[in-house]
């Protein structure tokens, strides 16, 4: 079963902050939402993590719903090397589960 | 992708041969698991450890063994490949339980004739 939904693919001007969405209706209380991206092939990188609360680090921010059914990744300044597929991820304490992801073509 | 180190990064097989995929990291994770990613597919999860002598299936199990001996070495063995096995595989690792994260290698490439 799908646990995240997100829009197969967005476009986002370089320097302009990416929002990308992601729908997880059915997520538990104490299970946590991840964003990874993959640039190519590569092994995913993490970005950022939550749980209830929005979360802000290095590369990006999270923000969470109240009702945690939803969540927005937010690069701020998005650049060129961050086109990537990113993956909106809810953990089920031992499994992660990857969606379809979004890809996100940041252009010039 | 500090730390998960898989091998080989590209193999060649024959339907029915087997092979063992290799993976091991040095950050001393509890948490170890493997993932194959279909061409414009995300990645599902085949099996898991969550420590030494502890494994436990994903989503795909069918077709795959793990062993965890040691904390370091998480190999998964293709017992007969099929070319439905031609795919991407990632080994990760990380703090095990919630709220950690899990640090992906940098993939090993399969085809099956």
């Amino acid at each position: 079963d799908a646990k995240t939904t997100q829009p197969p693919s967005m476009d986002c001007a370089e320097g302009r902050a990416a929002n990308l969405p992601c729908n997880h209706s059915t997520i538990s209380g104490n299970e946590y939402v991840y964003w990874y991206r993959q640039i190519h092939s590569q092994g995913p990188q993490y970005i950022i993590h939550g749980l209830k609360n929005n979360e802000t680090n290095e590369m990006a921010s999270l923000i969470i719903t109240e009702d945690r059914k939803s969540s927005t990744l937010i690069l701020p300044h998005a650049t060129l090397r961050d086109t990537a597929v990113y993956y909106c991820i809810v953990y089920t304490g031992n499994q992660f589960y990857f969606g379809t992801g979004t890809s996100l073509t940041v252009i010039p | 992708n500090a730390g998960v180190t898989q091998t080989p990064k590209f193999q060649v097989l024959k339907t029915g041969q087997s092979m063992t995929l290799q993976c091991a990291q040095d950050m001393n994770h509890e948490y170890m698991s493997w993932y194959r990613q279909d061409p414009g597919m995300g990645l599902r999860l085949i099996h898991y450890s969550v420590g030494a002598g502890i494994t436990d299936q994903g989503e795909v199990p069918n077709g795959y063994n793990v062993s965890r001996s040691t904390t370091e070495d998480f190999p998964l063995r293709l017992l007969s490949a099929a070319p439905s096995q031609t795919s991407v595989y990632f080994c990760a690792s990380g703090g095990s339980g919630s709220g950690n994260t899990i640090y992906f290698g940098e993939g090993s490439w399969l085809t099956v004739v």
